[in-house]
């Protein structure tokens, strides 16, 4: 069965202190793995699509990676802005589903 | 660009009401879906469609019908409201294997 494990379900950072958020994946096989951003009252907005094992994408202050069984995202010097639920889902080969974790809440104190 | 449009935004239903859920998107996506968000438990799959006048169920399904009759428009019809049916729902829409395509969401209470 295709599952989708996020950890840790919520971060808090001061301003500038960096750190990873974990994704891990059960997939019987990969098609590709996305990031998204989730505000409070709004919907997912998407950040990432990784494809294989080694990728690496960047944006900003956020920077994607991916092994064959789990992907971080990692946060550089966060600022409050960056506070937001980040989701992470993963499309399998066999079908066109995305299946998504619960998410790691994360809030960034000035 | 639109994107995918859902409505309304807040809707408010008595227990056994039946209502239609909106969501149109204008990117020419083959995939469209429908989750429902609840605390501790992510985004579910409710029902998918891969085209015009295909559809097919999700992870939970019961309570809920779909159509898909054009490109663009993909409607969620509740049958009979519950109160577990209150939930925050998504809409969303995607080329087949890109990624997916969010709605603003509509927040649904069934008292």
């Amino acid at each position: 069965e295709d599952q989708v494990t996020q950890s840790p379900e919520a971060l808090r950072l001061q301003e500038g202190e960096s750190s990873s958020l974990n994704c891990s994946y059960t997939v019987s096989g990969l098609r590709g793995l996305f990031w998204y951003r989730q505000d409070p009252g709004k919907g997912p907005e998407f950040l990432f699509t990784l494809y294989s094992a080694g990728e690496e994408k960047e944006k900003e202050r956020l920077k994607a990676t991916l092994t064959k069984k789990e992907s971080f995202l990692h946060i550089t010097a966060p600022k409050p802005e960056d506070s937001a639920t980040y989701l992470c889902a993963v499309q399998a080969t066999t079908g066109n589903q995305f299946y998504f974790g619960t998410g790691t809440s994360l809030t960034v104190i000035p | 660009n639109a994107g995918v449009t859902q409505t309304p935004k807040f809707q408010v239903l008595k227990t056994g009401q039946s209502m239609t859920l909106q969501c149109a998107q204008d990117m020419n996506h083959e995939y469209m879906s429908w989750y429902r968000q609840d605390p501790g438990m992510g985004l579910r799959l409710i029902h998918y469609s891969v085209g015009a006048g295909i559809t097919d169920q999700g992870e939970v399904p019961n309570g809920y019908n779909v159509s898909r009759s054009t490109t663009e428009d993909f409607p969620l019809r509740l049958l009979s409201a519950a109160p577990s049916q209150t939930s925050v729902y998504f809409c969303a829409s995607s080329f087949l294997g890109g990624e997916a395509f969010f709605g603003q969401g509509t927040r649904l209470t069934v008292v």
